[in-house]
C-alpha cells in the first residue's frame, strides 16, 4: 500500500482564496483524521470520520473551514476564504481501529502558506 | 486544562549516547501514552506505546517509561544515531483521538 495520500504537497495562495487539501487515507482504514500543524499552538486535531460520517469537529476553527468525505477512499479539507493565519501543515491521517495510536498512519502533510 | 506537554523544546545529544525524553501529563485518568517521531518534511510517526496498568515497555532501542504516581513518562533511545534525528512527541490516546503535546527537538552532535 502507498500510504496515506495528500495533495497538493505544497499550496501558496493570497487571502480570500478558496483552498482544497485531499486526502487518500490507506485502503480499509475507517477512520479519518485531519490535523493542522504550527510552531505555536503544535499539532492539533482538527475533526474526524468513521466510515465516511462525521464525528467530531470541534477542532474545527470556524466557519471557514469545512471537511467532506464523500466516500471510503477520498476526504476533502476546505477553506473559504483564506487568511494568512490559515498557514500551516495540514496532515490527514487514518486508521483501522478506534483510537489506538499504534493504528493511526499520516500522510506526508500538505504545507499551505497565505499570502 | 487537561494537557500532555513536554519538559524541554530541544535536546541535544552526542551521537552514541543515550537520549532521555521526558513529558509530563495532568489527567490522573489517561491510561494510554504514544510516543511519535516527526522527521523533517514528513508526518508523525509511531514509536511506541504504553498502558497504564504498565511502567514499562521496550521496543528496538527504545523504552518508554511510567510514572503513574507524578504522572511522567519518558522516552529512552539507546546508542542514539544521526537518523534518530527528529522532532519526538508524547500524545495521550482519549478515545477515538490522540492528543499531542508541543514535541521535543532532538539534535545529534558528530
Amino acid at each position: 500500500d502507498a500510504g496515506v495520500i495528500q495533495s497538493p504537497r505544497h499550496e501558496v495562495t493570497e487571502m480570500g482564496q478558496e483552498v482544497t487539501l485531499r486526502c487518500k487515507p490507506i485502503s480499509g482504514h475507517d477512520y479519518l483524521f485531519w490535523y493542522r500543524q504550527t510552531m505555536m499552538r503544535g499539532l492539533e486535531l482538527l475533526i474526524y470520520f468513521n466510515n465516511n460520517v462525521p464525528i467530531d469537529d470541534s477542532g474545527m476553527p470556524e466557519d471557514r473551514f469545512s471537511a467532506k468525505m464523500p466516500n471510503a477512499s477520498f476526504s476533502t479539507l476546505k477553506i473559504q476564504p483564506s487568511e494568512p493565519r490559515d498557514s500551516a501543515v495540514y496532515f490527514c491521517a487514518s486508521s483501522w481501529a478506534s483510537g489506538g495510536g499504534e493504528t493511526q498512519y499520516f500522510g506526508p502533510g500538505t504545507r499551505l502558506l497565505v499570502l | 486544562g487537561e494537557s500532555v506537554g513536554l519538559h524541554l523544546p530541544t535536546l541535544s545529544v552526542q551521537e552514541g549516547d543515550n537520549s532521555i525524553i521526558n513529558c509530563a501529563y495532568s489527567n490522573s485518568a489517561s491510561d494510554y501514552f504514544i510516543w511519535y517521531k516527526q522527521e523533517s518534511g514528513k508526518g508523525p510517526q509511531f514509536i511506541i506505546d504504553i498502558r497504564s496498568n504498565m511502567d514499562k515497555r521496550q521496543g528496538q532501542r527504545v523504552t518508554v517509561l511510567l510514572n503513574k504516581t507524578v504522572k511522567h513518562l519518558s522516552l529512552q533511545i539507546a546508542a542514539t544515531q544521526p537518523g534518530d534525528s527528529a522532532v519526538y512527541f508524547c500524545a495521550e490516546n482519549r478515545g477515538d483521538k490522540i492528543i499531542f503535546g508541543k514535541g521535543t527537538r532532538l539534535h545529534i552532535l558528530p
